[in-house]
């Protein structure tokens, strides 16, 4: 199976900060990686597909990059409803759809 | 609008077996995968299975291999997800979402609680 990682584990940033989370998978993944927002007791939400296309209606500081086996999620400025967990996931490999362990955003 | 509700909440003993549907509305659904996602009690999302509903191909992640069954019911535009054998470490949260490979999974369910409990 292809495991996914991201960095940092956890971190705290104030709004208006630039924020930066990587994902790499343990084999190439070409570009078959997408991002996800989750907020408590809430489903998942699709940020960016395909590395680095932004799902409709995501706002444009919300940004993705990479191809291969490394992949990179960045908000531009930070805003109080991005306070969340951010998951990577790849699309690529059979037989599954691999999550990374998630990246939790919090308040400084 | 495109939607997918799920199954109300479940709580099952050790070694029984449980069943969950997810149904699609707004959408042609045959055109989208179906996968399900578990989220334990405090933990990260965990990639259970898929089905291509047009084709009734179903993929299971390792860990579950015969405990797992996927199925659709194009007729009624519903996925369902099948446990066997739970175990208290199933206790979780079981997530559907439609998408495809090269789009992401953009349709989320609301989730349905599984509790297995003695």
């Amino acid at each position: 199976d292809i495991q996914m990682t991201q960095s940092p584990s956890s971190l705290s940033a104030s709004v208006g900060d630039r924020v930066t989370i990587t994902c790499r998978a343990s084999q190439s993944i070409s570009r078959y990686l997408n991002w996800y927002q989750q907020k408590p007791g809430e489903a998942p939400k699709l940020l960016i597909y395909a590395a680095s296309s932004l799902q409709t209606g995501v706002p444009s500081r919300f940004s993705g990059s990479g191809s291969g086996t490394d992949f990179t999620l960045t908000i531009s400025s930070l805003q109080p409803e991005d306070f969340a967990t951010y998951y990577c996931q790849q699309s690529y490999g059979t037989p599954g759809f691999t999550f990374g362990p998630g990246t939790k955003v919090d308040i400084k | 609008q495109v939607q997918l509700v799920q199954s109300g909440a479940e709580v099952k003993k050790p070694g029984a077996s449980v069943k969950v549907s997810c149904k699609a509305s707004g959408y042609t659904f045959t055109d989208y995968y179906i996968q399900w996602v578990r989220q334990a009690p405090g933990q990260g999302l965990e990639w259970t299975a898929w089905i291509n509903p047009k084709t009734g191909g179903t993929n299971y992640a390792q860990k579950f291999q015969g405990r797992v069954t996927m199925s659709g019911d194009t007729s009624i535009s519903t996925a369902y997800l099948e446990l066997s054998r739970l175990r208290s470490d199933d206790t979780a949260v079981y997530y559907c979402a439609r998408g495809k490979r090269s789009d992401g999974f953009d349709i989320w369910g609301q989730g349905t609680r599984v509790t297995v409990s003695s």
